[in-house]
């Protein structure tokens, strides 16, 4: 099993409607849960960053972790054709000094 | 703010050449760097951590004589492929760790080694 986890894709969704975008891990310890956006030939970028149960939103992005679950979510709202990205989900892991990435989804907003 | 910075964005040389690529923190003082290898199409891999004052840590198979990675203020990191071959062709990306595990990247580094 690997220690974060997410479907490569890509997803689809057509432009206005919802994208959620899923993660899991392997650490129950686990306490900091982070989302990146990367554009193709580009550097990751944070997008949203929680901490406790529950969810946390920003502008047309919500993040939502379920600890218990060990899942981490992120929403995008009016998705844009310009959302189009891979989205890398990142958990700081106990004991450990950088963030673990999965090997991020690839979402595709149709126009 | 947090904002991080890589010089040079693109560099080409030849095989055999040592290479160096700067990582700054601009707005925000970083004890902790670390360096990233991407691949076309695969995942980030972590090459190192670079500790301000101190010597890098290097992930399991990174070879730290070729890469070598110097941390010598609380705003730079360098890295440095020395004797660079054309597997070594790749996006270099460093990070800064800023407050509760919070890490910003770079713009990344792409390498071609002819």
């Amino acid at each position: 099993q690997k220690e974060v986890e997410q479907n490569s894709g890509p997803l689809s969704v057509p432009e206005g409607a919802i994208a959620s975008l899923n993660c899991t891990y392997s650490d129950r310890g686990s306490q900091s849960f982070f989302w990146y956006r990367q554009y193709s030939g580009k550097s990751p970028e944070l997008i949203m960053f929680i901490y406790s149960n529950g969810d946390k939103e920003d502008g047309r992005f919500t993040a939502q972790l379920n600890k218990a679950s060990q899942y981490v979510s992120l929403l995008i709202r009016d998705s844009q054709p310009s959302d189009s990205a891979t989205y890398l989900c990142a958990v700081m892991l106990t004991g450990r000094r950088a963030l673990t990435f999965g090997s991020g989804t690839r979402l595709q907003v149709q126009p | 703010g947090a904002v991080v910075s890589q010089h040079p964005s693109r560099v080409i040389c030849k095989s055999g050449t040592s290479v160096k690529i700067e990582c700054r923190s601009l707005d925000f003082q970083a004890t902790t760097m670390f360096w990233y290898r991407q691949f076309p199409k695969q995942s980030l891999m972590l090459m190192a951590t670079s500790n301000e004052g101190s010597k890098a840590t290097y992930e399991q198979g990174v070879e730290k004589d070729k890469f070598l990675i110097n941390h010598a203020s609380l705003t730079l990191s360098t890295l440095t492929v020395t004797s660079a071959h054309p597997e070594d062709s790749s996006f270099y990306i460093c990070s800064a760790r800023g407050r509760a595990d919070t890490q910003y990247f770079g713009p990344g580094t792409r390498l071609t080694v002819l």
